[in-house]
């Protein structure tokens, strides 16, 4: 199975660091992306590649990967954090793309 | 600037067709990858499929072959995605997304488009 793991929620408080893991067989092989999902708002693209960060998203959120599981961190975490965060992938031949089940970051 | 504008929530009785569309601007429609994914009500996101525009080239997901139809409209630089028989499953948001290139995450999203079957 390609799926992905997911935390189903994460909480912190502010000020701290977030992690949160991803993992799945594929991943040893395929590249992830992490999206930021808000209350009635569409996703956002916050990680490519594993580790590279699009235009307009902070420093403070990072990528990282090893092996078959990726993690996803929140430096100095924000009341504005608090939202789901999914990983997403390609399946171990690249034909088709999974998302994980998403985890639930509350700011304390 | 990029934009995916979708067309605006629907509201239909099971076994009735559908077709919500993804009007782009800002790019090149033909060289990006342009596909849907669905949000069911208070649940996670799920890849539906994609289309090239540039050539019609086409995947799915294997959960969703047979049950919709991605299609594209080079002349007006629109995706479709068509139900031939709605069912209450079918309620959910659905997104319209630009593939990266050469990549398979997601860089621009459409606002969404809910769909609603009922009887």
């Amino acid at each position: 199975s390609d799926e992905l793991t997911q935390p189903p929620s994460v909480s912190v408080s502010p000020g701290q660091t977030a992690r949160i893991t991803c993992s799945g067989p594929a991943l040893a092989t395929q590249y992830v992306y992490w999206y930021q999902q808000k209350p009635g708002r569409a996703p956002l693209l916050v990680i490519f590649k594993d580790t590279e960060r699009p235009s307009g998203i902070p420093e403070r959120v990072s990528g990282s990967s090893s092996g078959t599981t990726v993690t996803l961190t929140i430096s100095g975490v924000q009341a504005e954090d608090e939202a789901d965060y999914y990983c997403q992938s390609s399946d171990s031949r690249g034909l088709s793309v999974e998302f994980g089940g998403g985890t639930k970051l509350t700011v304390l | 600037e990029v934009q995916l504008v979708q067309s605006g929530a629907q509201v239909k009785k099971p076994g009735e067709s559908l077709t919500i569309s993804c009007q782009v601007s800002g790019y090149d429609f033909l060289t990006y990858w342009i596909g849907w994914v669905r949000q069911m009500p208070g649940k996670g996101l799920q890849w539906m499929g994609l289309i090239y525009p540039g050539d019609s080239n086409s995947r799915s997901h294997p959960s969703f072959q047979g049950q919709v139809t991605i299609s594209a409209d080079k002349s007006n630089k629109t995706a479709y995605l068509r139900w031939s028989s709605l069912k209450a499953s079918d309620t959910a948001i659905y997104y319209c997304v630009r593939r990266l290139i050469r990549l398979d995450g997601f860089d621009i999203w459409g606002q969404g488009t809910m769909v609603t079957v009922s009887s």
